[in-house]
Formats: C-alpha cells, structure tokens, sequence
C-alpha cells in the first residue's frame, strides 16, 4: 500500500513549457486534491475532485487544469508556464468529504525560470 | 500564532519539555481542524484532529485544544523528541451544509525545534 504517489519529483521548466503532474492513490479514495505550498506559507488549494468524473476550483486555479482520470489517477497541467509557478505541489486524497483525514503525497518541486 | 509574510513563527525548546503551538484560524463557520506535521523534503503528515463540538482532543503524546470563543486552536506535545523537529500547520474545514469535500484552508506554520 503505497498511498499517495506523485510523478515526478523535481522538475524544471523555462516559461511557456507545458507539462503535467501525475498523482495516484491506491487507498480507494473518492477525493482528490492538488495544493501548491509555496517559501514560508501553507498550503493552497488549486483544484480538487470530490469523486471520479467531478472537478472544482479551488482558492488559486488560475493558470492550471486538472483531469480525474479514473478513481486512483488526478493530474494537474500547466498548459504555459509562469516564473509564479514555481512551487511545491502536492496532491491529498480523502476517504470521502469533509471530516476524512487527508493523505499527502511527497511532493512535486516544479521550478519555472 | 500564525502570522501574515515569509518568516515563519518559531519555537524552539529542549529535548523533554513540553511544546505548544498556537494557532488562529479565520472562518467562525468552521467546524472540524486539523494539525499536520511537515519534514523537511516531505508531504505534511496527519497529527490529530478535532470536531467544533469539543474543546480537547488527545492523542499518543499530542493533544489538542480549541476555543471556538476566540479562534484558537492549539496543540501540545508531551515531552518534545528531536524527532519531533519539524513545520506545524493547522487547517481549518468550513462544512457549509455537508458539502465542502475536504476543502482545508491551511494557516502558514510554526517551526519547531527540539534541541538535544
């Protein structure tokens, strides 16, 4: 049972470049989230999916997609990339709503120049 | 407490002691909190959480109280470990009628260090 797992780990991109960021959860979760965490603040959410088929913005999707794609697998795009975007990504998976505990993946480190 | 900015709250105590960490959250309609633990280099792990109709939780060395009157939640380590070393944040679950899926707004982190 691996949990939460991100592709990839690092990744540098110059501005424009397009790319996708992979996260899958082997625990049999309905929702999904994508945060980026940027130096010294907390997380913020990006985009999340409640269940399979199902997609919302969060607080900061401005310059992002995402695509559920099947019950385990919730990608996030940059279609063009900004320096803005440098960041930590994170996706988190719940049981369910509200009340269910988080899960974390390790992280994407996406630097944009 | 939490703070606005790039420099982060810090807490520094010996191996032993007992830590707490504050935090203020924002939104009265709150009702469920949690607290993560982040490691330098990895995703924020679960700690303990706390439903609006308690004031006090406790867990395995970590417990954590709330005060719906003031917005203040805090949380208390027993007997801190260097292992305990790491970024705190809190989070904070607006239910809105049941349908807010797990959305967590994070307060920015309190960084803790356990000295030997």
């Amino acid at each position: 049972n691996a949990g939460v797992t991100q592709t990839p780990k690092f990744q540098v991109l110059k501005t424009g470049q397009s790319m996708t960021l992979q996260c899958a959860q082997d625990m049999n979760h309905n929702s999904m989230y994508w945060y980026r965490q940027d130096p010294g603040m907390g997380l913020r959410l990006i985009y999340y999916s409640a269940s399979e088929g199902t997609t919302d913005k969060g607080e900061v999707p401005n310059g992002y997609n995402v695509s559920r794609l099947n019950k385990r697998e919730f990608s996030l795009r940059l279609e063009s990339a900004a320096p803005s975007q440098t960041s930590v990504y994170f996706c988190a998976s719940t049981r369910d709503r509200a009340s269910d505990t988080q899960y974390f993946g390790p992280g994407t480190r996406l630097t944009v120049l | 407490g939490e703070s606005v900015g790039l420099h982060l709250p810090t807490l520094s105590v010996q191996e032993g002691d007992n830590s707490i960490i504050n935090c203020a959250y924002s939104n009265s309609a709150s009702d469920y909190f949690i607290w993560y633990k982040q490691e330098s280099g990895k995703g924020p792990q679960f700690i303990i959480d706390i439903r609006s109709n308690m004031d006090k939780r406790q867990g395995q060395r970590v417990t954590v109280l709330l005060n719906k009157t003031v917005k203040h939640l805090s949380l208390q380590i027993a007997a801190t470990q260097p292992g305990d070393s790491a970024v705190y944040f809190c989070a904070e679950n607006a239910n809105a009628g049941g349908t807010s899926y797990g959305k967590l707004t994070f307060g920015q982190g309190t960084i803790l260090t356990v000295h030997p």
